[in-house]
């Protein structure tokens, strides 16, 4: 098992570019959730979903958007990105239900000029 | 509102003096709390949950509903628990994260 991937590794992108992290997880977990990490920040959850076709908003959405066409991916798109979107960005999933176990990928750091 | 809250952006303890790292955490159902870690270059990994009542490379960690803690407790720090250390709460779904403690151990 690859467990959770998350690819790029590293990116550089202009202010008001675009562009797609990818995640994908190959355990059939059921619950997927994308994090940003800041320094003196910790982890905040941008978007998470608990099925194919089913997403929500987390703490700081605004800039993102998700979608769950399939079990095994959870791609998050920046629209138009602003610097203040610099950051790492990390891709988990679980099982569904309140006690599972997270698991994380790998983690894409992202600056925005 | 879910909300957690890790007070110390940075411990340092010596080796071999206990170590206790706080969380607080806000929520008006019943709560599911976790400590997760990130060692150097790795990925963010469990260490512990308290619905396990386990204790993992020393760590142990228990729930206090009437304080609203989750503080995380080793009795004697080794230099390998260097980490980053980050408190979660698990309620309708969403799974939010405290700000972190980064724990130094000195020699």
């Amino acid at each position: 098992n690859a467990g959770v991937t998350q690819t790029p590794k590293f990116q550089v992108l202009k202010t008001g570019q675009s562009m797609t992290l990818q995640c994908a997880q190959d355990m059939n977990h059921e619950y997927m959730s994308w994090y940003r990490q800041d320094p003196g920040m910790g982890l905040r959850l941008i978007h998470y979903s608990v099925g194919a076709g089913i997403t929500d908003q987390g703490e700081v959405p605004n800039g993102y958007n998700v979608s769950r066409s399939t079990t095994e991916d959870f791609p998050l798109r920046l629209l138009s990105a602003a610097p203040s979107q610099t950051s790492v960005y990390f891709c988990a999933s679980s099982y569904r239900g309140r006690g599972n176990e997270q698991f994380f990928g790998p983690g894409t750091r992202l600056t925005v000029l | 509102a879910q909300r957690v809250t890790q007070p110390e952006k940075l411990l340092s303890v010596f080796k071999g003096a206990p170590v206790e790292l706080k969380c607080n955490y806000s929520y008006s159902g019943s709560p599911e709390l976790f400590w997760y870690v990130q060692y150097s270059r790795q990925r963010l990994q469990l260490l512990l949950r308290h619905i396990s009542r386990e204790s993992i490379k020393g760590f142990t960690a228990d729930l206090n509903k009437g304080e609203t803690s989750f503080h995380l407790k080793k009795p004697f720090a080794q230099e390998e628990d260097s980490a980053m250390y980050y408190c979660a709460l698990s309620g309708n779904d969403k799974i939010i994260f405290g700000k972190g403690t980064r724990l130094h151990i000195l020699p």
